[in-house]
């Protein structure tokens, strides 16, 4: 399989822990991006990378939340202290620098107690 | 107010039916418009990519834009058991991010 992969696909944790999930994108796609989707919305944008370099946050990127590519190739995003809010399903997507797809991954299931 | 604006369903057709699923957003600079398809559990994946206003149509699937109407639509001839999943319309501006603005996402189930 050459798609996106992401890992875990479910994490149950409880409140005020730290949990890191992690994107593998489609290879040698040089941009990747992660998406937070809660129930019954859209995916909303958190953060982008262009390789290694992390170009934009949101705003709803809290301080609690990081997010890493270290070698330009896969992507980790952790969150510290985590709350019942955070719980959601957050997506890593992919794409090559010279097409506008979006490739997603089929998402981290976050349950936070 | 959010930007992109989407009616969450959920739309029940019959099997064959027609299905319209439609968008309305509010920030002129949007661009590029595009459909995903997302099954229970799963990424979303891209259907339709559209660039300004206009038809394009792709098999049984045909997106509108009317940019002067800021609205957006998919069509869906012939519909399928199969095609039961949330719909997303996303779209975004010219900008060199390429972030994706989503709607809600409305839910489809067709019925055999």
């Amino acid at each position: 399989d050459t798609g996106v992969s992401q890992d875990p696909r479910h994490k149950i944790t409880k409140r005020g822990q730290n949990v890191t999930f992690r994107c593998d994108p489609i290879s040698e796609h040089n941009r990747l991006y992660w998406y937070r989707q809660t129930l019954g919305q859209g995916p909303e944008f958190l953060t982008y990378f262009q390789n290694e370099a992390q170009l934009e946050k949101s705003r709803l990127l809290s301080d609690r939340f990081s997010a890493e590519r270290p070698k330009g190739s896969f992507s980790t995003l952790e969150i510290q202290r985590t709350e019942q809010g955070d719980s959601a399903m957050y997506l890593c997507a992919s794409k090559p620098g010279f097409t506008d797809t979006q490739y997603f991954g089929p998402g981290t299931r976050l349950t936070v107690l | 107010q959010k930007e992109v604006e989407q009616d969450p369903g959920p739309l029940s057709v019959p099997e064959g039916a027609i299905v319209s699923l439609n968008c309305t957003y509010s920030n002129s600079a949007f661009q590029y418009f595009m459909w995903y398809r997302q099954y229970s559990r799963k990424g979303p994946e891209l259907l339709m990519y559209t660039y300004s206003s206009g038809n394009k149509e792709d098999g049984r699937f045909t997106a509108q834009v009317d940019k002067s109407s800021k609205y957006i639509s998919l069509f869906i001839r012939d519909s399928q058991p199969s095609d039961s999943a949330t719909y997303l319309c996303a779209m975004r501006t010219g900008g060199a991010t390429n972030k994706l603005i989503f709607g809600t996402g409305t839910l489809l189930a067709v019925q055999p």
